[in-house]
Parts: C-alpha cells; sequence; structure tokens
C-alpha cells in the first residue's frame, strides 16, 4: 500500500518570497512516480511538477522545484518568488510502477492550504 | 488541445435518485481515470480504465456505482440510488504514458460537485 502524508495543514509565505510545502511517502514499490497538483478554488487539479524514483537529478518547472530525498522518502515542494495567484490547495500524489497490478492510479496526501501574503 | 471536460459542472439530487455523469479526455489520452474528493481531503481513487477496458476498480466503488467508456472515448459513471454519504466532487482525468512508461501525468478536468439532499 502507498501512503502519502503532508502535515502542514496550512502556510503562509510573504510575496516574493520561496516557500517549501512538506510531502514524505511510504511504499514497499521500488519505482514509483511523484506528483505535485495545485487546486485553487474553483476546483481544478492543475498538475505543477513530477519526478520519477530513479531521476537522479531533481525535476524543476519554471518557479516549482521537487526536493526529493529518496533515502528521508520526501518529496517537498518549493515554490520560489511567491505570487498572489500561488494561493491554493497543494496536493502531493505517488502513482505506482508500471506493469503493476495498479497501474497509473494515484495516491494523495490530504493537502497544504497554501496563502500569499501581498 | 481543449483539456479534460466534464458534464454537468454541478449537480443536486435527491436522495434515492439515480444520476449520471461524463467525462470526455484529452483526445490522444488512452487512460481515463474517475477520483472522489470529499471537503477537506485529498482525492481517492475510483477506477480507470485504458482505452474502453475498465482495469480496475476501487473498494469505494460500490454496486451502486458503475462506469464505462464504451469505444474508448468518453466515459460515464453513474450511480443508483444516491445516497448523503455520495455528496462530494467527482473528478475525471486522462493520462498518457511518460517516457519509460513508469505511471503517467494526469490531467484533470473541473469535476462534477454532487449534493444528495
Amino acid at each position: 500500500a502507498q501512503k502519502i502524508t503532508q502535515t502542514q495543514p496550512g502556510m503562509f509565505v510573504q510575496e516574493k518570497e520561496a516557500v517549501t510545502l512538506d510531502c514524505t511517502y511510504d511504499t514497499s514499490d521500488p519505482s514509483y512516480g511523484l506528483f505535485w497538483y495545485k487546486q485553487p478554488s474553483s476546483g481544478e487539479m492543475i498538475f505543477l511538477i513530477y519526478q520519477g524514483s530513479y531521476d537522479q537529478q531533481n525535476a524543476t518547472e519554471g518557479r516549482y522545484s521537487l526536493n526529493f530525498q529518496k533515502a528521508r522518502k520526501s518529496a517537498n515542494l518549493v515554490i520560489s518568488a511567491s505570487q498572489l495567484g500561488d494561493s491554493a490547495m497543494y496536493f502531493c500524489a505517488m502513482g505506482p510502477y508500471a506493469g503493476g497490478t495498479s497501474y497509473g492510479k494515484l495516491t494523495f496526501g490530504q493537502g497544504t492550504i497554501l496563502t500569499v501574503h501581498p | 488541445d481543449t483539456g479534460v471536460s466534464q458534464d454537468p459542472r454541478h449537480k443536486i439530487t435527491k436522495r434515492g435518485q439515480n444520476v449520471t455523469f461524463r467525462c470526455d479526455p484529452i483526445s490522444e489520452h488512452n487512460r481515463l481515470y474517475w477520483y472522489r474528493q470529499t471537503l477537506g481531503q485529498g482525492p481517492e481513487f475510483l477506477t480507470y480504465f485504458q482505452n474502453e477496458a475498465q482495469l480496475e476498480k476501487s473498494r469505494l466503488l460500490s454496486d451502486r456505482f458503475s462506469a464505462e467508456r464504451p469505444k474508448g472515448s468518453f466515459s460515464t459513471l453513474e450511480i443508483q440510488r444516491t445516497e448523503q454519504g455520495d455528496s462530494a466532487m467527482y473528478l475525471c482525468a486522462s493520462g498518457i504514458p511518460l517516457a519509460g512508461g513508469i505511471t503517467d501525468t494526469q490531467y484533470f478536468g473541473p469535476g462534477t460537485r454532487l449534493t444528495v439532499l
């Protein structure tokens, strides 16, 4: 079974500053994918960034980077230069290894609400 | 690329009624997923299609729930004899394998918010 834990119910950050959202995971699968999604108040889940368990380098996508520490089983999201539009719920998720019985299914954490102050 | 669309966006129904939701995936995506999200929680997996084949169903999907994906294009999720506990956001996602074949990036639709009175 896979489990995602997000221990920060809410985070606050000043505009233009960086913020780190924590995510730890647990799985017995040797290979997996880790994802971050943003969910604004409108409700739509927006894909932000992906990290494969086999990737040697941390993933980056614009202002988003994923701090992947495999030994610690953590996959924290770093948002640099926060903007007011970054205020939303953020979910960390894990996908199983291809070829297993649960191919493609995502397991989500409970989310962290990020509020960006002007 | 028009993205994943879902219809309706909101549905209010009385307990005991049947409801059906539709999802249109991104056209070149062969995988389609349904999730349910209750207030303050992350989405929970319900079921998964690859083309027209339903390959996995969660234990959350009781006998009152049925999903189809005829011809491997759009999908429908039907809930029969709705209960108040079915009130949630129902999210559809479509995906395509990432390079290397390990899992896939899923793109979500706007969801259908169901309220059962």
